[in-house]
């Protein structure tokens, strides 16, 4: 079966660090990808892992572990912008845009 | 380079009746996916397109269809229309396999169907 899992809340003081976990079941695996969303906003991608290991982007990174199914988010130096969801989604195949989706982790900001 | 556009942004239907949701993809793109996203949840994979043909469907019932044009842009048509069917639906495209970035998904800001 396919299922995806990571928490539905957190929250976090601005300038601090909050690491989003997520944790996959699936079928096939082609890379795990991290997307931000807004409220009423359209995803916007932060991170692709397809490898183990550790991506970093700026203020971002993302790790992955395709033995343990696992994968985290890592938001630095947060900042009230920072407030959104944060979905984690797997491609299982090489050849299709499909991908699987949790249900997103909404993180809060506060001052 | 513009983005992915969707039209309408808000819609109300009734039970029963059909809808159709528009989606411009992003420049260079030739890939057009769709998902249905609903409230409180991540995105589900509804169908993909490419050079004009369905190329891959999730767990979407047949009243679920669409279409790919020439030049890239899709349409989403909903048959039948039920409750369960409000949600926001949002469009992606991406390059393609095989070519630069065919990894990454833009979406589109979606389309938010109310169904009363």
């Amino acid at each position: 079966g396919q299922n995806i899992d990571q928490p539905t809340e957190m929250t976090a003081t601005e300038g601090a660090i909050v690491q989003i976990n997520c944790t996959y079941q699936t079928s096939g695996f082609n890379g795990l990808f991290w997307y931000q969303q807004h409220a009423g906003e359209a995803p916007t991608f932060l991170s692709y892992n397809v490898l183990d290991g550790l991506e970093e982007k700026g203020r971002f990174s993302s790790f992955l572990s395709r033995s343990k199914g696992y994968s985290y988010l890592l938001l630095k130096e947060l900042q009230m912008k920072d407030s959104a969801s944060y979905l984690c989604a797997v491609r299982e195949s090489y050849n299709t845009d499909k991908l699987i989706f949790g249900t997103g982790t909404r993180l809060q900001v506060f001052p | 380079e513009t983005g992915v556009t969707q039209s309408p942004t808000h819609l109300i239907k009734t039970r029963g009746q059909q809808v159709t949701l528009r989606c411009s993809s992003q420049s260079g793109h030739n890939t057009v996916s769709w998902y249905q996203q609903a409230l409180g949840q991540g995105p589900q994979f509804i169908f993909q397109y490419y050079r004009e043909e369905e190329n891959g469907r999730g767990n979407f019932p047949p009243r679920f269809s669409g279409l790919q044009f020439p030049n890239y842009s899709s349409e989403l048509n909903v048959n039948a229309l039920e409750l369960d069917d409000s949600a926001l639906y949002l469009c992606a495209s991406s390059p393609g396999q095989g070519r630069v970035g065919a990894n990454v998904l833009t979406f589109g800001a979606g389309s938010r169907l109310t169904v009363l």
